[in-house]
């Protein structure tokens, strides 16, 4: 069974910090990751992909790969208000796409 | 939403019913996905399409049936829609360049109730 996992949450902070998202998964053969925003009742909003180890960077987005722990992270600086949503990690290995259930994140003024 | 609709938004009916959802993008894109989004399971892909009239199932086809005559065109249909089925569904579409093919990007969605 192909399975990625997040921590629900929720995760709070306050404005102005830092956020960090994380996420595990079980497939070692996945080759593409991905961070998607989703507000309440909304759709999936892709913010970041990530294809090899490292850091990747995206304005206040900083996406983590670690294949060989199998772990992904997002951190958000500078948190804003406007940044509470739900988080969904997503792992792509040929055609396959899983997602995880999703972290709920709240920024507080 | 990247020039993809989603018909209808919302749709209640009963169990027993056939219910087809559709999924129209404007992108010219060669993949298309149907998702289900249920609280605590996240997306999970139900089929997905590479090309017109080639489908393929994913981890929750049981019960759904998809159909791609037109590029532009993904229809989902359950032929007797369960209780089980109320959920949010979602169509994704990705580029058709191919460079990176997994990045999808999603429709509206399509609240279902099925009673």
């Amino acid at each position: 069974q192909k399975e990625v996992e997040q921590n629900s949450g929720p995760l709070s902070v306050p404005e102005g910090a830092i956020a960090s998202l994380n996420c595990t998964y079980s497939d070692r053969g996945s080759q593409s990751f991905f961070w998607y925003r989703q507000y309440s009742g909304k759709s999936p909003e892709l913010i970041m992909s990530i294809y090899s180890n490292g850091d990747k960077e995206d304005g206040r987005f900083t996406a983590q790969l670690n294949k060989a722990s199998q772990y992904v992270s997002l951190l958000i600086r500078d948190s804003q208000p406007s940044d509470s949503a739900t988080y969904l990690c997503a792992v792509y290995n040929n055609n396959d796409m899983r997602f995880g259930a999703g972290t709920r994140l709240t920024v507080k003024p | 939403d990247a020039g993809i609709t989603q018909s209808p938004r919302h749709k209640v009916t009963e169990t027993g019913t056939p219910v087809t959802l559709r999924c129209h993008q404007t992108e010219n894109h060669r993949y298309m996905y149907w998702y289900r989004q249920d609280p605590g399971h996240g997306l999970r892909l139900i089929h997905y399409s590479y090309g017109v009239k080639d489908t393929d199932k994913g981890e929750v086809s049981d019960g759904y049936s998809v159909s791609r005559s037109k590029t532009e065109d993904f229809l989902l249909t359950l032929e007797s829609a369960t209780s089980s089925q109320t959920s949010v569904y979602f169509c994704a579409i990705s580029d058709l360049q191919g460079v990176r093919p997994d990045t999808q990007y999603f429709g509206p969605g399509t609240r279902l109730t099925v009673l």
